[in-house]
């Protein structure tokens, strides 16, 4: 079954690590996306990509790092720079920009200990 | 003023009973605009995508109004099961979505 895979589903980190967040796609799409969720809330854009080795900065990617080397993966390295990073992180891919579904995977709930 | 608002609720309805949510927009270029439901502690997923026409899926009726930037979701006939926080989202260009923070519905038996 076509889906998109984000893994871990629960991540602990301690304060000053890096930690990556994988996100796998095998839908064949051409973008792909990262938001944050803090509770209450709704998703926030941290980045997004278009195409394989291009990417673009949301409203709140200070803190956080990507890659998109290869079509089906677009993970998110969570840096020690983020200085709140305890959230549900949430993985996207579209079809075709702007006019098609977004996919989401299910999500990685990380914590700070 | 945020890109995409939409009021927060809760909105607590008795099952049966009919209600509305409006979600506003302040980029007149939107092209695109979906609503999505999620479930506590789920991924979102889509419910409907929103069309100039207007479009409706059995109980759920959405509707764009393009003169006051907004988009609405009628749902009808509450039932228990569409307990649930309903999030809009606008596309302004042709790859950003932008999600509102979501409305909270809680249909009571």
């Amino acid at each position: 079954d076509g889906g998109i895979t984000q893994s871990p589903k629960y991540l602990f980190r301690k304060e000053g690590q890096n930690v990556t967040l994988s996100c796998e796609q095998n839908l064949n799409h051409d973008a792909m996306y990262w938001y944050r969720q803090d509770p209450g809330q709704g998703l926030r854009l941290i980045y997004y990509s278009q195409i394989v080795n291009d990417f673009q900065k949301g409203d709140i990617a200070e803190g956080y790092s990507v890659s998109r080397e290869k079509k089906e993966s677009f993970p998110l390295t969570v840096t020690s720079a983020q200085k709140n990073p305890t959230a549900f992180y949430l993985c996207a891919s579209i079809d075709s920009g702007g006019w098609s579904e977004a996919f989401f995977g299910q999500g990685t709930r990380l914590t700070v200990v | 003023r945020k890109e995409v608002e939409q009021d927060p609720g809760p909105f607590n309805v008795p099952e049966g009973a009919t209600v509305a949510f409006n979600c506003t927009y302040s980029n007149s270029a939107s092209q695109s605009f979906f609503w999505y439901r999620q479930d506590c502690r789920k991924e979102p997923k889509l419910l409907m995508s929103v069309y100039s026409s207007g479009n409706e899926d059995g109980r759920f009726t959405a509707q764009l109004n393009r003169a006051s930037q907004y988009i609405s979701l009628l749902i009808r006939d509450s039932k228990l099961s569409d307990s649930a926080t309903y999030l809009c989202v606008v596309s302004p260009l042709g790859y950003k979505y932008i999600f509102g923070t979501g409305t909270r519905l809680k249909v009571l038996a």
